[in-house]
């Protein structure tokens, strides 16, 4: 089936390290992506990762792709109050459908 | 600027009536999607068309209905049949490319009153 697991809340303090993680379902996926939403605003992308990469780095987001535990994780270093937001992970399936999660509620304290 | 264009970015609806949300893309891509985001929830599919004149329903279609006569327009209409229907309302489009990304507009609020 078609399925994208994340956890609903991350809480870390501002300058911190957030690693906000990600399972799903289809190992045929060929990208992988993870957005960003604002309230209320669309969904922004942040980055994505081709399915035959284990990591791709980009300023102060790493994601990290663990295709045998079908484990998406993003990494976000310095965390600053602009990073509140929604991150969704999600994948592309053969069609035309992006598989997306619930969504992972990011808390930064300053 | 290439993007998605939608509206408006609110709109009220009195029961009964049927309200018809915007989406507009000047990014040349086939596929275009309508998403409903419950507060505090993720996203789930209503329809999605892969070329102009064809549209399929996605996981919550019942008390929706689309059409696709342009490629560059998707318009969404709630109908009266939508029993719930105060919800933030997204529209992408997709194109093959760089990251095979899917884009999203900037929303439409729709509330009942």
């Amino acid at each position: 089936g078609e399925d994208v697991e994340q956890s609903l809340f991350l809480s870390v303090r501002e300058g911190d390290s957030s690693v906000i993680n990600c399972t799903y379902t289809d190992s045929s996926s060929t990208y992988l992506y993870w957005y960003k939403q604002e309230p209320g605003a669309g969904l922004q992308l942040l980055t994505y990762i081709f399915s035959n990469m284990d990591m791709k780095q980009d300023q102060r987001l790493t994601v990290l792709l663990n295709k045998k535990d079908k484990h998406l994780s993003l990494r976000i270093a310095d965390t600053q109050t602009g990073d509140s937001a929604i991150y969704f992970c999600a994948y592309h399936t053969g069609g035309f459908k992006t598989i997306f999660g619930a969504g992972t509620r990011l808390f930064v304290k300053a | 600027d290439g993007g998605i264009t939608q509206s408006p970015k609110y709109l009220f609806r009195k029961e009964g009536q049927n309200v018809t949300l915007s989406c507009e893309q000047n990014l040349n891509h086939d596929a275009m999607y309508w998403y409903r985001q419950d507060p505090g929830q993720g996203l789930r599919l209503i329809y999605y068309s892969q070329i102009v004149n064809d549209f399929q329903k996605g996981d919550i279609a019942e008390g929706y209905s689309v059409s696709r006569e342009k490629k560059e327009s998707f318009p969404l209409t709630v109908t009266s049949a939508q029993k719930n229907p105060t919800a933030f309302y997204l529209c992408a489009s997709y194109g093959e490319g760089s990251g095979n990304t899917i884009y999203f507009g900037e929303g439409s609020w729709l509330t009942v009153v």
